[in-house]
């Protein structure tokens, strides 16, 4: 069974820095990662895919990476602003035998940017 | 156009009641999800359909019961709830179940159960 742990928990900072979020999980066996932030009772935004095949994928200040073999992604954030205060949950996903895709969720990092 | 759109976004039932959550996108997407979050946790899966055809149900108890009438909607109707079903329920989207597609989300259908 897939466990998917998110490090650290929770986080706060100073608006302007750099920071990343670490994703690991147990089960290396995936087809691609997705990394998608929450705000307080909202939905889930997609932030970046990464395919397996992939090692990294950018958008604008975020950059993602996917070393499969250790069953770890991390995300980067660059220049962190207030706006980006969220939870971020990675997700690996496997595709079941049934032929549909499952992600599991990491229980988030809590991320806080203090102006 | 590349949303999820849910209704309602907020819902309170009593435990007698039957309501249904709807979920509509209009991306041409032949996958759609149910979800289940409850507070403080991670999304988890309830089902999948794939071209309207139900392919996974992840053990979900039978007061839940999905329907996929058309490529475009998805209901969750519910019937004789418990309070521990309160939890924000959230659907999702993908151009199909292949494994390297892209899952989309909506804003959620936030559920309590009195």
């Amino acid at each position: 069974k897939q466990e998917v742990t998110q490090i650290p928990a929770a986080l706060s900072v100073p608006e302007g820095e750099n920071l990343v979020l670490n994703c690991s999980f147990t089960d290396s066996a995936i087809y691609n990662l997705q990394w998608f932030r929450q705000d307080p009772g909202k939905g889930l935004t997609s932030l970046l895919l990464i395919q397996s095949s992939q090692r990294e994928q950018t958008s604008g200040r975020l950059n993602a990476s996917l070393d499969k073999s250790s069953g770890r992604s991390t995300l980067y954030i660059a220049a962190s602003q207030p706006g980006d205060s969220a939870t971020y949950l990675c997700a690996p996903m496997k595709v079941r035998s049934q032929g549909a895709q499952k992600l599991v969720f990491g229980q988030g990092t809590r991320l806080t940017i203090n102006p | 156009d590349t949303e999820v759109t849910q209704t309602p976004k907020h819902l309170v039932m009593g435990m007698t009641n039957k309501k249904s959550l709807k979920c509509e996108q209009h991306m041409g997407h032949r996958a759609m999800y149910w979800y289940k979050q409850k507070a403080k946790k991670p999304p988890e899966l309830m089902f999948v359909y794939s071209y309207e055809k139900l392919s996974i149900n992840e053990s979900v108890p039978s007061r839940f019961s999905p329907e996929c009438p058309n490529s475009s909607l998805l209901n969750l109707h519910l019937h004789a709830l418990q309070p521990e079903d309160s939890a924000l329920y959230l659907c999702a989207s993908s151009p199909s179940t292949a494994f390297l597609v892209e899952q989309y989300f909506g804003p959620g259908t936030r559920l309590t159960v009195t």
